[in-house]
């Protein structure tokens, strides 16, 4: 158990639709990693967050946003969602968002189907 | 951006010793890490270089050099449990992002 707590842990909609992904990281850790992991994409890195701030951007489409709260707990939305949103989404705290060791530790995801 | 470059995938056999190679490309090389995901699971830490040389804990070792953009994962005395997909992941610091960027990882099949 990495302490990383992810929910639902399976969510399956139809397109068009709008889901929310939350994730707490573990206690202690201001960094929040969202990423996603399709079959044929490997893990894709969408945004990462640093004690409340946005601090990176990657691979992540405007129909998708994210924040995290003040007590750091995190949440992905997903708007108009379509066939080839279906993929694991994963988030990863860490320590620090810069240089150093800092390994990330992973929640068990939430696997999204989208109909 | 940077360029990762796995094998897709491997096979061994039980009991034996198996070395998962990866190349990069980077302009700000800050770290690279090894990390283990069994299917359907999240990805779990192995290991992280970021000098040249070699890291060993316990029967997983991690080989670095940042001159040649290469680093390998070393397993040793292998077991049914090893099978997994095996994720390289290099950080870099270029752009002031500190994010690691990975590989699409290599499926590592132990049979008896």
């Amino acid at each position: 158990d990495s302490g990383v707590t992810q929910t639902p842990k399976h969510l399956i909609t139809a397109t068009g639709q709008r889901v929310t992904l939350r994730c707490s990281p573990r206690s202690g850790d201001l960094s929040v990693y969202w990423y996603q992991q399709s079959l044929d994409q490997g893990l894709q890195f969408l945004i990462h967050y640093y004690n409340g701030e946005e601090r990176a951007k990657g691979n992540i489409l405007e129909r998708f946003s994210a924040q995290q709260f003040p007590d750091l707990h995190s949440e992905l939305n997903l708007s108009s969602l379509e066939l080839g949103d279906s993929a694991l989404y994963f988030c990863a705290s860490s320590v620090e968002g810069t240089s150093g060791i800092y390994e990330q530790y992973f929640g068990p995801g939430t696997r999204l189907t989208v109909t | 951006g940077q360029n990762i470059d796995q094998p897709t995938e491997m096979t061994a056999t039980e009991g034996a010793i198996v070395q998962i190679n990866c190349t990069y490309q980077t302009s700000g090389f800050n770290g690279l890490f090894w990390y283990q995901q069994h299917a359907g699971e999240a990805p779990t830490f192995l290991s992280y270089n970021v000098l040249d040389g070699l890291e060993e804990k316990g029967r997983f070792s991690s080989f670095l050099s940042r001159s040649k953009g290469y680093s390998y994962l070393l397993l040793k005395e292998l077991q049914m449990k090893d099978s997994a997909s095996y994720l390289c992941a290099v950080r870099d610091r270029s752009g002031g992002s500190y994010i690691p960027t990975f590989g699409r990882g290599t499926s590592l099949i132990v049979h008896p």
